[in-house]
């Protein structure tokens, strides 16, 4: 099976853009969780999608929002981009639609806020 | 919320030796316990993971160690190589939480020559 495929890899935006990350999901794999991932906060929870439903929130300002597609495709984006935002964000697939359950994860999209 | 707390945060051994990294967590109603390795530039990947209701799970090298009580989990790696050089994260969910998983800071592990 193909693994989790993560798009673009990176991007580099200004402040005050917005941007889309896309993350697809292991072919079968239901449920689509997002992670940020900095040297100074480590890999932090944004949100987890199951069936095109947010299952799961982290503490993240409204800015970062995400979506589910039927075809269990996630995107996530984020708006009025901050320095701050820069980061690695990975996604990250499982199967099972309740309890906790392997998550494999994508290779990530380096974001860059100039 | 959960909160999780990994030691140490670095680790160096000399190839051959052993290599532990602990864990504890805050919600008594924990049930899974992953741990992932992350090489410099790759993606985490999971290499072994426990559910609550074992204490001890191998594979090959690798150990994890789960001692509900204390609320603590460890990792043991055992015959360490250079290629086992990398970051490690143990990670908790809050009990109900399902995926959204509490990471802990890594530890980063040199092995040695």
């Amino acid at each position: 099976k193909a693994g989790v495929t993560q798009t673009p890899r990176y991007l580099i935006k200004t402040r005050g853009q917005q941007v889309t990350l896309s993350c697809s999901p292991i072919s079968g794999h239901r449920s689509v969780s997002w992670y940020q991932q900095t040297p100074g906060q480590g890999l932090q929870f944004l949100f987890e999608y199951f069936s095109e439903t947010q299952r799961n929130k982290g503490n993240f300002p409204g800015r970062f929002s995400g979506r589910q597609f039927s075809n269990s495709r996630s995107e996530m984006n984020v708006s009025t981009l901050e320095l701050g935002d820069s980061a690695l964000y990975l996604c990250a697939s499982s199967f099972w639609q309740r309890g906790s359950d392997t998550q494999y994860f994508g290779p990530g999209t380096r974001l860059t806020v100039l | 919320g959960e909160n999780v707390e990994q030691h140490p945060s670095t680790l160096s051994v000399q190839e051959g030796d052993s290599a532990v990294i602990k864990c504890t967590y805050s919600d008594s109603a924990s049930n899974y316990f992953p741990w992932y390795k992350q090489e410099l530039g790759k993606r985490p990947q999971l290499i072994i993971d426990i559910r609550s209701n074992v204490g001890e799970k191998k594979d090959q090298r690798i150990a994890v160690t789960l001692n509900k009580t204390a609320k603590h989990f460890s990792l043991h790696i055992t015959e360490t190589q250079p290629e086992d050089s990398a970051v490690y994260f143990c990670a908790a969910p809050p009990y109900g939480g399902g995926n959204k998983l509490t990471f802990g800071t890594g530890t980063q592990l040199k092995v040695e020559l």
